[in-house]
């Protein structure tokens, strides 16, 4: 069975600040991808950032880093910088390369304060 | 090339009506997902195409659910007899193949049933 936990429901950043969402995963599959979304109340998913299972450095895309742990089955998205836009609900996802699907966790609604 | 659209965006109906939502993904994806979202939650798996062959269904997907994509190009989501349960967000989003190719989103649909 394959299940994204994000334990932040809420989190509040100071402009300019950098903030850390956090996000853990369980997969039976060997060979996974990581995925970060970005939702902000107009709706659509936006995609900010991905990470594969087997790559040996974290990712990096502008002010976003992931923060990979693959024992602790860990994926945390670091934003750096916070921006009034940065404001909007944040989706951690996988995709097992197995499957098909996407799994997605419940999200974390990031506001940040000037 | 705009990204996924989605149609309509929003859609109220009166509970026990069927309801058809379409979805054009980005030409030359050859996956296309379907997922609902209710407030709160992060977005859940439907269904799934590769081309025109519906290759995965969610077993929380009613048969009062189903989902087609003629000639692998735009694919429609009907809903019978729709219930109250049945309100929420429909997402739409369409990838490449490969193993490491992130999911681009539409704007969804906003059912309410009443």
């Amino acid at each position: 069975a394959q299940k994204i936990t994000q334990t932040q429901p809420g989190m509040f950043v100071q402009e300019k600040e950098a903030v850390t969402l956090d996000c853990t995963y369980d997969t039976s599959d060997p060979s996974y991808g990581l995925f970060w979304y970005k939702q902000p109340s107009s709706g659509e998913m936006i995609f900010l950032i991905y990470q594969g299972s087997y790559d040996q450095q974290n990712a990096t895309e502008g002010r976003y880093s992931l923060n990979f742990q693959k024992a602790r089955k860990s994926a945390n998205l670091v934003i750096s910088a916070s921006q009034l836009g940065d404001s909007a609900m944040y989706f951690c996802a996988m995709r097992p390369y197995t499957g098909n699907q996407f799994y997605f966790g419940t999200g974390t609604s990031l506001t940040v304060i000037p | 090339d705009t990204g996924v659209s989605q149609d309509p965006r929003h859609k109220i109906t009166k509970r026990g009506q069927n309801v058809t939502f379409r979805c054009d993904p980005i030409s030359e994806h050859n996956r296309l997902y379907w997922y609902r979202q209710t407030l709160g939650q992060g977005p859940e798996f439907l269904t799934y195409f590769q081309n025109e062959a519906q290759l995965e269904k969610s077993r929380l997907l009613s048969d009062r659910f189903s989902a087609e994509r003629p000639k692998g190009s735009f694919s429609t989501l009907e809903i019978q007899r729709t219930e109250q349960g049945d309100s929420a967000m429909y997402l739409c989003a369409s990838s490449w193949t490969g193993l490491n190719t992130e999911a681009f989103f539409g704007q969804g649909t906003r059912l309410t049933v009443v």
